[in-house]
């Protein structure tokens, strides 16, 4: 079993949707999560950075850890055409740990 | 800020010759680099963790003389692939920490090797 699991996808939506991405993962230490976009052939980019269980908001972008069930979430309201890419989603233990990535859901959003 | 290079962001190769791969934090200095190898629609796996003037620290199954990693300075590390073969084509990606105040990892453009 992967420590973080994420469903590849891929995942199509119409412009304007609200598209909701998810990972679950099984180490009980991890309390730090992220949000990565990655467009094709680039580097990942930082989106949403988590400490424990709760919400987060920016933006069009809200991201919610529930620690008791092992499941993190990434909401994208009003998606556009520009939000396509591969979410990544990623977990440590620490603040200095290493971060384990899920597999990355490809999301593309048709005009 | 937080800019991460990497140099150069594609090469081909032939089998059997060896690739040496640039990361440089351009605006902060990066006490910790990482290297990540990222197959086609795969996710990142991380390859190895290197601190400044220290030696890398490789995950298992990675083989430290055939993937070597110099973090020589604050602000580059490199990675050489030597003896590439194709099976080492792939998509390699560094990131960078600062390790001071907000110690997020910053991630590279990324290279792709091809080796024919």
């Amino acid at each position: 079993q992967k420590e973080v699991e994420q469903d590849p996808g891929p995942l199509s939506v119409p412009e304007g949707a609200i598209v909701s991405l998810n990972c679950t993962y099984s180490n009980s230490a991890f309390q730090y999560f992220m949000w990565y976009r990655q467009y094709s052939r680039k580097g990942p980019e930082l989106l949403m950075y988590t400490y424990s269980s709760g919400n987060k908001e920016d933006g069009r972008f809200t991201a919610q850890v529930d620690k008791s069930s092992k499941y993190i979430s990434l909401f994208i309201r009003d998606s556009q055409p520009s939000d396509s890419a591969t979410y990544l989603c990623a977990c440590r233990g620490t603040s200095y740990g290493k971060l384990t990535f899920g597999q990355g859901t490809i999301l593309t959003v048709h005009p | 800020g937080a800019v991460v290079s990497q140099h150069p962001s594609w090469v081909i190769c032939k089998s059997g010759t060896s690739v040496k791969i640039e990361c440089r934090s351009l605006d902060f200095q990066a006490t910790t680099m990482f290297w990540y190898r990222q197959f086609p629609k795969q996710s990142l796996m991380l390859m190895a963790t290197s601190n400044e003037g220290s030696k890398a620290t490789y995950e298992q199954g990675v083989e430290k003389d055939k993937f070597l990693i110099n973090h020589a300075s604050l602000t580059l590390s490199t990675l050489t692939v030597t003896s590439a073969h194709p099976e080492d084509s792939s998509f390699y990606i560094c990131s960078a920490r600062s390790g001071v105040g907000y110690n997020e990892q910053f991630f590279g453009p990324g290279t792709r090797l091809t080796v024919l």
